[in-house]
């Protein structure tokens, strides 16, 4: 089955520490997204990303970082930097249309990492 | 920058009265998606919406986009247990890279059973 797969669904930082979390499509596309979710605050875009070796800052990306080094991977550091990183973290990924070179495809989510702090 | 505002932000209805949540817009949208989103678990895109005044429907579901295409809204007739969740609309970014979406905050649907 295709699909993203995100890992691990539970996480917990300690202080100080920075915590990488995982997401792998076999989706075969070519953009993939970071979000972060709060209680009554809907997804907030981290990063993105059109291309391999490409990316760029969304809207919270502060005490965040990602690679693009593979199609199929796009890894998220949370750093010591992001002081209130409790939340639920989801990765997605979408077909990028070239020709329209807009968004309108729709987004194809992971089932997500919990993390909250020790 | 962009935004896009849902309404309400919780809607608790009786099994089997009618649900509606409505999307705004502050700019026009290309086009419109919709995804909803069960307790515990991951977003799932319903449908997509682009032409200026178009409605579709799934099964109970009813989808509009208004003339202006700065707005949209989800009908829900007859609900059921099983619609309870949260549903999201979003439109892509109207300025800069046209690649990232721009999600309401979500309406929230609880049913009575």
């Amino acid at each position: 089955d295709g699909g993203i797969t995100q890992s691990p669904k539970y996480l917990f930082r300690k202080e100080g520490q920075n915590v990488t979390l995982s997401c792998e499509q076999n989706l075969n596309h070519d953009a993939m997204y970071w979000y972060r979710q709060d209680p009554g605050q809907g997804l907030r875009l981290i990063y993105y990303s059109q291309i391999v070796n490409d990316f760029q800052k969304g809207d919270i990306a502060e005490g965040y970082s990602v690679s693009r080094e593979k199609k199929e991977s796009f890894p998220l550091t949370v750093t010591s930097a992001q002081k209130n990183p409790t939340a639920f973290y989801l990765c997605a990924s979408s077909i990028v249309s070239v020709l329209l070179g807009r968004v309108d495809q729709p987004q194809h989510f992971g089932d997500g990492t919990r993390l909250s702090i020790l | 920058g962009q935004q896009v505002m849902q309404i309400p932000q919780y809607q608790h209805v009786q099994e089997g009265e009618d649900f509606t949540t409505y999307c705004n817009s502050s700019t026009t949208l290309s086009n419109i998606q919709w995804y909803k989103q069960r307790p515990g678990g991951h977003p799932v895109f319903l449908i997509q919406l682009v032409k200026s005044g178009e409605v579709k429907k799934q099964k109970r579901l009813t989808f509009q986009f208004g003339e202006a295409k700065k707005n949209s809204s989800l009908h829900i007739t007859a609900t059921q247990t099983t619609d309870v969740g949260t549903y999201f609309c979003a439109g892509p970014n109207s300025g800069g890279s046209n690649y990232k979406l721009t999600f309401g905050k979500g309406t929230l649907l609880t049913v009575n059973p």
